[in-house]
């Protein structure tokens, strides 16, 4: 399948701080989602872009799909300490025929210092 | 807000027994997922299913096998519960298309002593 770098791993901040992460890809996607998962739940989808230059918002989130379509970046605003948790970028692939299946990131996981 | 649902939430079993993980979503989904995830790990495909009768292997080898008799089910079965299958099992579903956007239940924790 294919692959996509997520970066950084982790990061520790200050309530308050803003953030940002960022997902590339050697190969071009036509969508890119992004997860948060709160430990011992599943992942809640919290933006998905489906457009090449795509600038989406949803609250304190912004996230954009790359114009090369081989990356997409996450930003939070003011980080607050519920936003601590993993946050995975996914992007689908064709699988066979005109399957698509979900490629995640590894994943960065956010600690947020009160 | 995404209605998909997974029974039981936590679960801890003892080595050989039976077990069936369940999963339902009412978004009338033709595709559902199950994924294998440690703790702060990455998640690995194990199972997936495009529609009803129609069930597939995912990335990751494992021993348990899924069903898909109704649109709405996608149980997961392990015959013999080994310590090595101690993880969590989530399951997702997505419409038909090539978005392919998912929407994860809460996760099953299984501990097997």
């Amino acid at each position: 399948g294919q692959q996509l770098n997520q970066s950084p791993q982790s990061m520790f901040i200050q309530e308050g701080e803003d953030v940002s992460m960022n997902c590339t890809s050697s190969s071009i996607f036509n969508t890119w989602l992004w997860y948060k998962q709160d430990p011992g739940e599943g992942p809640v989808l919290l933006i998905a872009l489906y457009k090449a230059g795509e600038l989406t918002s949803n609250g304190r989130l912004t996230a954009q799909f790359g114009i090369t379509r081989k990356d997409s970046f996450l930003n939070i605003s003011a980080s607050i300490p519920s936003d601590v948790g993993i946050y995975f970028c996914a992007g689908p692939w064709i699988s066979g025929g005109s399957n698509y299946k979900l490629t995640f990131g590894k994943g960065t996981l956010l600690t947020v210092n009160p | 807000e995404a209605d998909i649902y997974q029974t039981p939430r936590y679960l801890v079993i003892g080595t050989g027994k039976k077990i069936t993980l369940e999963c339902s979503q009412t978004m009338g989904h033709d595709k559902m997922y199950w994924y294998q995830q440690d703790p702060g790990m990455e998640l690995h495909l194990i199972h997936y299913s495009y529609g009803v009768n129609s069930t597939e292997k995912g990335d990751l080898s494992s021993e348990s096998t899924v069903s898909r008799i109704r649109t709405e089910h996608f149980p997961l079965t392990l015959e013999s519960a080994r310590p090595s299958h101690t993880s969590q099992y989530l399951c997702a579903s997505s419409e038909s298309g090539d978005t392919d956007t998912q929407y994860f239940g809460p996760g099953t924790r299984l501990t097997v002593l």
